[in-house]
This record gives C-alpha cells, structure tokens and sequence, in this order.
C-alpha cells in the first residue's frame, strides 16, 4: 500500500495570497489530521477530520480551513497568508480516529515571501 | 502549547553507545508516543506507551512512562549513523489522537 501522500512538496507564496494543501491517507484510512511544524519546533495541531466531520481544532485562527472528502483525502486552505505561516504542513492518518498509531505524509514545505 | 519538553535538546554520540533522551509533561494523559523526523521531513511513529504501561520495548527502542512525575524516556541502545534525525515525543490527552509535540531532541551519531 502506498503511504499518506501530500501535494505539493514546495510552494512559495507572496503574503496575502491563498494556498491549498492536500493530503491523501493510506487506503482503508479514515481520520486525518493537519499539523504545522515552524522551523526549530515540534508540529502544532490544526485540525482533525473523521467521516468527513471535523472532529477537533487547534489554535489557529479563521483563516485556516480544511475539509475531507468521502474519499478521505483532505485539503487545508490557508487565506491572506502572513510571513510566520511559513513552515512545513503536516497531514496524518489513521485507522479510526482514536489512540491508534498516526501515519504521517512528507509534508508540504510552505514558504511565504 | 507544547505539551511535551523533550531534555536533552541535542545529543552527540559515538555509533554502538546509548542514546537517552527525556520528556515531561503537564496534564494527565491517555498515550504518549515518540516519533523520528529526518532533515524536515515526515514524521516516522515509533512507539506508543499507553498511560497504564510503565515500560515498553521495540527492538532497539526501550521506552518508560512515569505518570507519577508525568515524565518519559526513550533509550535507543547500540546507535547507528541511521538513528541521526530529531525525536519528538507526543502526548495524547483525549485518547482522539489530537497530539501535543514536544520541541524535539536532535541526536547526531557519529560513525
């Protein structure tokens, strides 16, 4: 089985724009998670989708969103993008959602300019 | 905020010796677990210690939880120049997989 893929692998954006980040979990997978890990410290939770129900946010503000699709894939939006989103975006999967082991994707390294 | 506090920060060691890295917490907690990251990339799971298991072993990789001083370790034993990467410990508050990471410990092991 292929692992959690995510796209793109780079992106620069200038601030003010949007960007769109998508993940794909592992086949069979149904929960994803959204994790922002800036340069020197350990990934923040963003978000966490179950079924296609959000099941859980982390402390960010309104200008990032996400959604999951009935295939389970996700995307995460970003508005109005600020220097300090700059950082690498973690997706995750899991079986069901609860204390099972996350797989994580490559990331997608996001650099605002 | 980060849940866990991984001590030491950076670690320097000779391949064949052991490698011990600590983590601390603040609340009470359903799992922890620890993850390897190489150079930025993504994270690898290693192993996950529930909060009613005291030690837990996985070939190389023998961790303990304390949930009396809420405090971890992982001892990676026999070290390689593959192990050279950042290790991050994670709790699990809700038992819902919303992981709180600690800053990270990067060990380097020199050939």
């Amino acid at each position: 089985d292929a692992g959690v893929t995510q796209s793109p692998t780079h992106l620069i954006k200038t601030r003010g724009q949007q960007v769109t980040l998508r993940c794909s979990p592992i086949s069979g997978h149904k929960s994803v998670s959204w994790y922002q890990q800036v340069l020197g410290q350990g990934p923040q939770f963003i978000f966490q989708y179950y079924e296609k129900e959000e099941r859980g946010r982390g402390n960010f503000p309104d200008r990032f969103s996400a959604r999951q699709f009935p295939n389970y894939s996700s995307e995460l939006n970003v508005n109005a993008l600020l220097l300090g989103d700059s950082a690498l975006y973690l997706c995750a999967g899991g079986g069901t959602g609860g204390s099972d082991t996350q797989y994580f994707g490559p990331g997608t390294r996001l650099t605002v300019l | 905020s980060q849940q866990g506090e991984e001590d030491p920060q950076a670690l320097s060691i000779q391949e064949g010796e052991n490698a011990t890295m600590n983590c601390s917490y603040k609340t009470s907690i359903n799992n922890l677990q620890w993850y390897r990251q190489n150079s930025g990339r993504g994270l690898v799971h290693l192993i996950l210690i529930r909060s009613n298991e005291r030690e837990k072993h996985s070939g190389r990789l023998r961790v303990t939880l304390d949930t009396s001083k809420k405090s971890s370790s992982l001892l990676i034993t026999a070290s390689r120049a593959a192990d050279t990467a950042s290790y991050f410990c994670a709790t699990d508050v809700g038992g819902n997989n919303r992981l709180a990471f600690g800053k990270g410990n990067q060990v380097v092991v020199i050939p």
